[in-house]
């Protein structure tokens, strides 16, 4: 069974451009959450996903959004990008039982 | 809101030493807890959870942890530690039957010497 897969890996931006990051979730997960990992702020809730619907939002500005298609793979996007939007961005798919399965992660350089 | 304490941000052990990583959390409602962990250069991968019944639960690799109710506490545990066993191990809950994602601990670095 094929895990989460998120592209891309690795990229960089400079300040006030915008990304947009993929997430494919396991085979059969229909719930997609993302996270943002930073080695000051560790591990933080962006929002979830669930049959297109956002579930759930965390605590960060509006800049940050995302969606997900009929088919459960799910995108974010950062709109005017800061240099603290530097990070390791996590998605992770959400089994029947309530556990999450991570990918490995789209790591975001912003100059 | 919650929160999530992990109160050794480095521990550094020898090889099969025993380990103990404290999680302490603040929820008033009933949660779901998990361990996950780290290892340099992959994924997070789920250690254990617990959701109910049995507090002691076990999860991969030998590790084991503890709810304790009364302490809002799921401390980690593994009898004898391995050199492979370095990684970050993240303490992490969320409520239980509910819509929102996990609130993470800040994380706990272990590195086992050889």
């Amino acid at each position: 069974k094929a895990g989460v897969t998120q592209t891309p890996r690795y990229l960089i931006k400079t300040r006030g451009q915008q990304v947009t990051l993929s997430c494919s979730p396991i085979s059969g997960h229909r719930s997609v959450s993302w996270y943002q990992q930073t080695p000051g702020q560790g591990l933080q809730f962006l929002f979830e996903y669930f049959s297109e619907t956002q579930r759930n939002k965390g605590n960060f500005p509006g800049r940050f959004s995302g969606r997900q298609f009929s088919n459960s793979r799910s995108e974010m996007n950062v709109s005017t990008l800061e240099l603290g939007d530097s990070a390791l961005y996590l998605c992770a798919s959400r089994a029947g039982t309530g556990e999450l399965f991570f990918g490995e992660g789209s790591r975001l350089t912003v100059l | 809101a919650q929160s999530v304490s992990q109160h050794n941000h480095h521990v550094i052990l020898s090889e099969a030493a025993s380990l103990e990583l404290g999680c302490n959390y603040s929820y008033g409602g009933t949660v779901n807890l998990f361990w996950y962990v780290q290892y340099p250069g992959q994924h997070l991968q789920l250690l254990l959870k617990y959701f109910s019944g049995d507090p002691l639960v076990k999860g991969i690799k030998g590790f084991e942890a503890e709810f304790i109710k009364s302490k809002f506490s799921f401390n980690l545990r593994k009898p004898s530690v391995q050199w492979s066993d370095t990684a970050e191990y993240f303490c992490a809950v969320n409520q239980r039957g509910g819509a929102d994602g996990l609130t993470f601990g800040k994380g706990t670095h272990l590195i086992i010497q050889p």
